[in-house]
């Protein structure tokens, strides 16, 4: 089963705006990781936070983390063509399977040239 | 390697057939992953190799389905009987470290096709 929602579940923008896609989960996490995929190909790991950090920086990327509310966002600034692809947010629950990562849905991003 | 190799990229089967999905992880790597994801999802997990040790098969959906990793480095995903449900992308990852501590890297998957 999956945990994490994204939501929007798809996203069309244009090139230079900024995109923000959002996760919510259902129980208590160690982590949560955020992948993107292009189409027909693997995941590419971005970022990682963990449960007791609330914001991360990473070149044009910030995500944030509120475990009280159990979710997550994606933040991708001024963006390009090249960012048009799929986001998962991951998370590695706690008490569970140590080896499992549950992932969502995920968020399909179009960005416009 | 220079990163996680997948084969074949693409298999079609006709319900029935049993196939054979190889991962080459990266050299080095301790831990190995398999998910399945299907099209329009994100990845589900099916199993956890820490070297040669199968340490978690919780996501494995039925019997037919069979892995194993016996040198500690290439692992096979045998899914016997094919049925249209298998229908997916399998992905393979793998890690430097035990467990999820850290990032995974994934390999560009298997699509397998059953007629």
């Amino acid at each position: 089963s999956q945990q994490g929602e994204e939501d929007p579940q798809a996203l069309s923008i244009q090139e230079g705006e900024n995109a923000t896609m959002n996760c919510s989960y259902k129980t208590s996490i160690n982590n949560l990781q955020w992948y993107r995929q292009n189409s027909g190909r693997g995941l590419v790991h971005l970022i990682l936070i963990r449960s007791n950090e609330r914001e991360k920086h990473s070149g044009r990327l910030r995500v944030t983390l509120d475990t009280s509310k159990k979710s997550s966002s994606l933040l991708i600034t001024a963006s390009r063509a090249a960012d048009t692809a799929s986001y998962f947010c991951a998370t590695e629950n706690s008490g569970g399977s140590n080896y499992k990562l549950t992932f969502g849905k995920g968020t399909l991003l179009t960005v416009n040239p | 390697g220079a990163g996680v190799s997948q084969s074949p990229r693409y298999k079609v089967a006709k319900r029935g057939q049993d196939v054979a999905l190889r991962c080459d992880p990266i050299s080095g790597h301790v831990s190995l992953f398999w998910y399945q994801q299907a099209l329009g999802q994100g990845p589900e997990f099916l199993t956890y190799f820490q070297n040669e040790a199968q340490l978690d098969k919780s996501g494995l959906p039925s019997d037919r389905f069979f892995a194993e990793r016996p040198e500690g480095s290439v692992s096979t995903l045998k899914i016997q009987r094919t049925q249209q449900e298998d229908s997916a992308v399998y992905l393979c990852a793998s890690s430097p470290h035990r467990g999820l501590t850290g990032e995974l890297f994934f390999g560009e998957g298997s699509r397998l096709t059953v007629l």
